[in-house]
């Protein structure tokens, strides 16, 4: 069965403090590995998507990596407002048999806060 | 350009009741699906609509059903109503060719 793994659950750096958030995941062919943030009381907003082991993203401080097994979110120099649960999410590949195209599986996340 | 909007962004409801949550995608999208997140939970899928069908379904009883409009748009129905279904549904928008799925605000739903 897929499967998303995050860790670690919780995370608390003090601003400047840079660190790694992990995801690894089970998968019937990997279509994509895909960054949440998602807010208190609001929906997942989209940070990146990754397709190919050594594919790398980076938006502002945050830079994701993957491998064939799983996936960091490196977050340098964190400020106060990165402060949110980051949530992983893998989609299965449509060449596999039973393949569950256009679903995401997601983790649980890990909920960062970041004070100054 | 709107993004993805949910309605309503809260509900509360009792034992046994019916619901309708309400989706429109984000423009020039035409592929919409829905997620369940409880507290403390990553979001879990409910299903997916194309085309205004059911393509694929998440493990979720017959009580959850949905449709999609002609104009893209989608509803999340939930009969008898219990008390676990409180949580926060999620509607996402995508295009069929894309696997980057964009998720509007959310409903939340609370039932006593």
């Amino acid at each position: 069965e897929d499967q998303v793994t995050q860790s670690p659950e919780a995370l608390r750096l003090q601003e400047g403090e840079s660190s790694s958030l992990n995801c690894s995941y089970t998968v019937s062919g990997l279509r994509g590995l895909f960054w949440y943030r998602q807010d208190p009381g609001k929906g997942p907003e989209f940070l990146f998507t990754l397709y190919s082991a050594g594919e790398e993203k980076e938006k502002e401080r945050l830079k994701a990596t993957l491998t064939k097994k799983e996936s960091f979110l490196h977050i340098t120099a964190p400020k106060p407002e990165d402060s949110a649960t980051y949530l992983c999410a893998v989609q299965a590949s449509a060449r596999d048999r039973g393949s569950t195209l256009g679903r995401l599986y997601f983790g649980r996340g890990t909920q960062l806060t970041v004070w100054p | 350009d709107a993004g993805v909007t949910q309605s309503p962004t809260h509900l509360i409801k009792t034992r046994g009741q019916q619901v309708t949550l309400r989706c429109s995608p984000k423009s020039g999208h035409d592929t919409v699906s829905w997620y369940q997140q409880a507290l403390g939970q990553g979001p879990q899928f409910i299903f997916q609509y194309y085309e205004e069908e059911e393509r694929q379904r998440g493990n979720f009883p017959d009580r959850f059903s949905g449709h999609q409009f002609p104009n893209y748009s989608s509803e999340l129905n939930v009969n008898a109503l219990l008390l676990g279904d409180s949580a926060l549904y999620l509607c996402a928008s995508s295009l069929v060719s894309s696997a980057i799925q964009y998720f509007g605000a959310g409903t939340r739903l609370s039932v006593l």
